[in-house]
């Protein structure tokens, strides 16, 4: 079955700083890949997605995220976080079938420091 | 363009109450989607409609039932509502053929006591 892993519950990094945030997947195909990141008490709001073609994916806020098919992840990038980043973010896959339904990770919980 | 709009933000309801849920997706969308959150964890698919009717499922319980109207908006009901169903409802709409551009409201927050 597919399943997305985030291993990392909880980051802090500072204003400025370079981010990355982890995700690995389980599929047997190519996966369709995304990137969401929700402000507290807000939906889902997405950050960019991989279908096919580069691997590395530019996205919204200047985020990007690099699909490697050997490590089976699809880690978010960003060079200089703002305090406005502070969010949850969720790497998600689409499961495939009628639905195309989404596959959420449990969610990576950034905090800034100033 | 009005994007996905949820009804309501927030409620409390009692062990063993119904509640519904609604859901207006965004301006040409066809196809509506609802997901749980609960606390912690990631959106959790419960089901999907179009055309009015079911499309697919997830893991969860008959409890849980749906309807979409002839105008594409939607609700989501839960009977006997238990302690474990506090979570945030999320709504995503879509277009049937354009099936990964999903559009998620903000969600309804519920509360069971």
């Amino acid at each position: 079955a597919q399943s997305v892993t985030q291993p990392d519950i909880h980051i802090t990094v500072s204003e400025g700083a370079s981010l990355e945030l982890r995700c690995n997947y389980s599929y047997g195909a190519t996966p369709y890949l995304f990137w969401y990141v929700q402000s507290p008490g807000q939906g889902l709001q997405l950050l960019l997605k991989y279908f096919s073609g580069d691997t590395l994916v530019q996205g919204i806020k200047g985020f990007e995220a690099e699909f490697k098919r050997s490590q089976s992840s699809f880690n978010l990038r960003k060079p200089s976080v703002h305090w406005s980043d502070a969010a949850e973010y969720f790497c998600a896959v689409v499961s495939g079938g009628a639905t195309n339904k989404l596959i959420f990770g449990t969610g990576t919980l950034l905090a800034v420091q100033p | 363009d009005a994007g996905v709009t949820q009804s309501p933000t927030h409620l409390i309801k009692t062990r063993g109450q119904q509640v519904t849920l609604r859901c207006s997706p965004k301006s040409g969308h066809d196809t509506v989607s609802w997901y749980q959150q609960a606390l912690g964890q990631g959106p959790q698919f419960i089901f999907q409609y179009y055309e009015e009717e079911e499309r697919q499922r997830g893991n969860f319980p008959d409890r849980f039932s749906g309807h979409q109207f002839p105008n594409y908006s939607s609700e989501l009901n839960v009977n006997a509502l238990l302690l474990g169903d506090s979570a945030l409802y999320l709504c995503a709409s879509s277009l049937v053929g354009e099936n990964y551009g999903y559009t998620f409201g903000s969600g309804t927050r519920l509360t069971v006591v």
